[in-house]
């Protein structure tokens, strides 16, 4: 069964530190997606980044980046120099890959970690 | 663009009472979801559509029904609300379903609706 654990349920740094945000995830599927997704005080949630599972790769966007590994089923977040700004709620998310008729709606969330950045 | 807009924001309901939350998207998108997020929980999919005049049940779908008469909107119905149902709710939609490999399977979410149960 496919499964999501955000294990940090709060962190808590000063500004400027880095902070890692991990996740673990299990699927029987050899193709899935996962996301990451911020929920800010204001409650909207919003999208941050999409990854199959063909691609390994890691990314980087500004102050953010993710690291995938298949080989522990880890998606961690890691955000550098943090800022106020960025004091939310982060969901990751996993999907397993479907057909037309499988499981389209099936996206599966973490429980999610808050993260505050104290200046 | 105004993207995914619920309707109403906040709703306090008595145990029995019955009430829709109406989510709009104008993005012209198949898949419409609603969620469901309590403290501790995460979010939890309730049900969800693959388009207009179809359904289908989620992880959490009793004590909900939904209707999607027309593509741009996804109606969730509580028909005797029970102070189980306190959440925060969020109506989502995207091009394709998510486990679609087109790149089109990001989530857009509404603000979200607070219902409180008493």
């Amino acid at each position: 069964a496919q499964k999501v654990t955000q294990a940090q349920t709060e962190i808590s740094v000063v500004e400027k530190e880095d902070v890692t945000l991990d996740c673990v995830y299990e699927t029987r599927d050899t193709t899935y997606y996962l996301f990451w997704y911020k929920q800010p005080p204001s409650g909207e949630l919003v999208f941050l980044i999409r990854r199959n599972s063909f691609d390994e790769q890691n990314e980087i966007s500004g102050r953010y980046s993710w690291n995938f590994q298949k080989s522990t089923s880890s998606f961690n977040f890691t955000i550098t120099a943090s800022q106020v700004v960025d004091s939310a709620v982060y969901f990751c998310a996993l999907s397993e890959a479907s057909n037309y008729g499988g499981s389209q709606g099936n996206l599966i969330f973490g429980k999610g970690t808050k993260l505050s950045v104290k200046p | 663009n105004a993207g995914v807009t619920q309707t109403p924001k906040f709703r306090v309901l008595k145990t029995g009472q019955s009430m829709t939350l109406l989510c709009a998207q104008d993005m012209n998108h198949e898949y419409m979801y609603w969620y469901r997020q309590d403290p501790g929980m995460g979010l939890r999919l309730i049900h969800y559509s693959v388009g207009e005049g179809t359904t289908a049940k989620g992880e959490v779908p009793d004590g909900y029904n939904v209707s999607r008469l027309k593509k741009q909107n996804f109606l969730l119905g509580l028909e005797s609300a029970a102070p189980s149902q306190t959440s925060v709710y969020f109506c989502a939609s995207s091009l394709d379903g998510v486990g679609y490999s087109s790149g089109a399977n990001v989530l857009t979410f509404g603000a979200g609706s607070r219902l409180t149960v008493l």
